[in-house]
């Protein structure tokens, strides 16, 4: 069975700071990693994604992750925050469970970033 | 191109009554994903569509029902609603046929409430 656990439901930064968000995953095959942000009253968007073709992974907004397979560990990282990027992250998994995709969701972390 | 759309966006409802959600997959798309999102969760996903068929479903009661039609638009069900159901429902589609790692595009979803 696949999961992802994201550590932290709350995350404070100063606006200029580093931007660490961390998600660990469980997948009895090669995973696909996502993540998404949420912001209030909006649905989901994409911001990177994991497919094997390479281990660090950049996106939009300035951000980042890297897939560390040993940790089972796919970090959302941005060097420095910026206001705009107050929102609801979530980190996703994907594989095959019988005959469809099924994508398992963490449970989010909530971004503040503080001026 | 034309993304994920959902309506209504709010919805009121009663204990006991039933509600359809529409949503209108991104052109190109064969897949349709429904997640339910409760205050401060993650997305769980409710059940999947794939060319007319569901063909996945989380765990969620058979009062949860849906349809997709030919032109890949999609619906959702919800009869005898009951208080838990208040969430914010989100619609998600993607083309499985490239991938388990392409990414589900999601619509703004619908907000239920039931009194």
């Amino acid at each position: 069975a696949q999961s992802v656990t994201q550590l932290g439901s709350h995350v404070s930064v100063s606006e200029g700071a580093l931007v660490l968000l961390r998600c660990n995953y469980s997948s009895s095959v090669p995973p696909y990693l996502f993540w998404y942000v949420q912001y209030p009253n909006q649905g989901l968007q994409l911001l990177l994604k994991y497919t094997s073709a390479a281990t660090l992974v950049k996106g939009i907004n300035g951000f980042e992750a890297e897939f560390k397979k040993s940790e089972t560990s796919f970090h959302l990282t941005k060097p420095s925050a910026h206001m705009s990027d107050a929102a609801e992250y979530f980190c996703a998994v994907s594989g095959r469970s019988g005959g469809y995709q099924k994508v398992t969701f963490g449970i989010g972390t909530k971004l503040q970033v503080i001026p | 191109e034309t993304g994920v759309t959902q309506s209504p966006t709010h919805l009121i409802k009663t204990r006991g009554q039933q509600v359809t959600l529409r949503c209108s997959s991104q052109s190109g798309h064969n897949t349709v994903s429904w997640y339910q999102q409760a205050l401060g969760q993650g997305p769980q996903f409710i059940f999947q569509y794939y060319r007319e068929e569901e063909n996945g479903r989380g765990n969620f009661p058979p009062r949860f029902s849906g349809l997709q039609f030919p032109n890949y638009s999609s619906e959702l069900n919800v009869n005898a609603l009951e208080l838990d159901d208040s969430a914010l429902y989100l619609c998600a589609s993607s083309d499985v046929s490239g991938g388990l790692w392409n990414e589900q595009f999601f619509g703004p979803g619908t907000r239920l409430t039931v009194l």
